[in-house]
């Protein structure tokens, strides 16, 4: 069974740019959040969506943003780029049996 | 604000010894807390503890949950180089359209020297 795959792995923009990040959860489950961890915030929640509906969100400015599809998979999107939104994101999807949170690699923004 | 605080935030041990990691959290609707190992790449799954006094374990691994007075410790015996890691704390709350996203701590620096 494929794990969450998260792409792409790493990418490079500049500020004021927008950039899109997909995440494909394990088949089967239909909850999917991300989170973007950074070395002196650590991880911390954006959002999480179900069904195609978000049914929670973070602390987080209007320029983050997400959707679900109806396979499940999952973008986020991050408008007008600052140095700041430098870091990992993390998708994780969510076992429906136990709950449990299965993470993807994490895709590694660097703004410059 | 609801708050997960993890104790120490680094630690440096020799291989064979015992370490206890400590977090503690002030959340409203508690549903669970987590605990989750990550080296270089993704956070992977060690324990989850809903239940008070229960103690959960895997190997050399095990944690607890004390509800009253709000933390959960874990203990990993015998360690290996392998154990070294970030161990991530994180506690899910119940909201009123299903369960939130999860409150992290910053995490325990595990370094183990052999």
């Amino acid at each position: 069974k494929a794990g969450v795959t998260q792409t792409p792995r790493y990418l490079i923009k500049t500020r004021g740019q927008q950039v899109t990040l997909s995440c494909s959860p394990i088949s089967g489950h239909r909850s999917v959040s991300w989170y973007q961890q950074t070395p002196g915030q650590g991880l911390q929640f954006l959002f999480e969506y179900f069904s195609e509906t978000q049914r929670n969100k973070g602390n987080f400015p209007g320029r983050f943003s997400g959707r679900q599809f109806s396979n499940s998979r999952s973008e986020m999107n991050v408008s007008t780029l600052e140095l700041g939104d430098s870091a990992l994101y993390l998708c994780a999807s969510r076992e429906p049996n136990t709950g449990e949170l299965f993470f993807g690699e994490g895709s590694r923004l660097t703004v410059l | 604000e609801d708050k997960v605080v993890q104790s120490p935030l680094s630690l440096v041990v020799h291989e064979g010894d015992t370490v206890t990691l400590n977090c503690s959290y002030e959340v409203t609707n508690f549903r669970s807390l987590l605990w989750y190992k990550q080296e270089k790449k993704a956070p992977t799954f060690l324990f989850m503890l809903t239940s008070s006094g229960i103690e959960k374990k895997s190997g050399r691994l095990s944690s607890i949950l004390d509800k009253k007075e709000l933390f959960s410790i874990l203990n990993i015996t015998a360690t290996q180089t392998g154990d070294s890691a970030v161990y991530l704390c994180a506690v899910e709350f119940w909201s009123g359209g299903g369960a939130d996203g999860l409150t992290f701590g910053k995490g325990t620096h595990l370094i183990i020297q052999p």
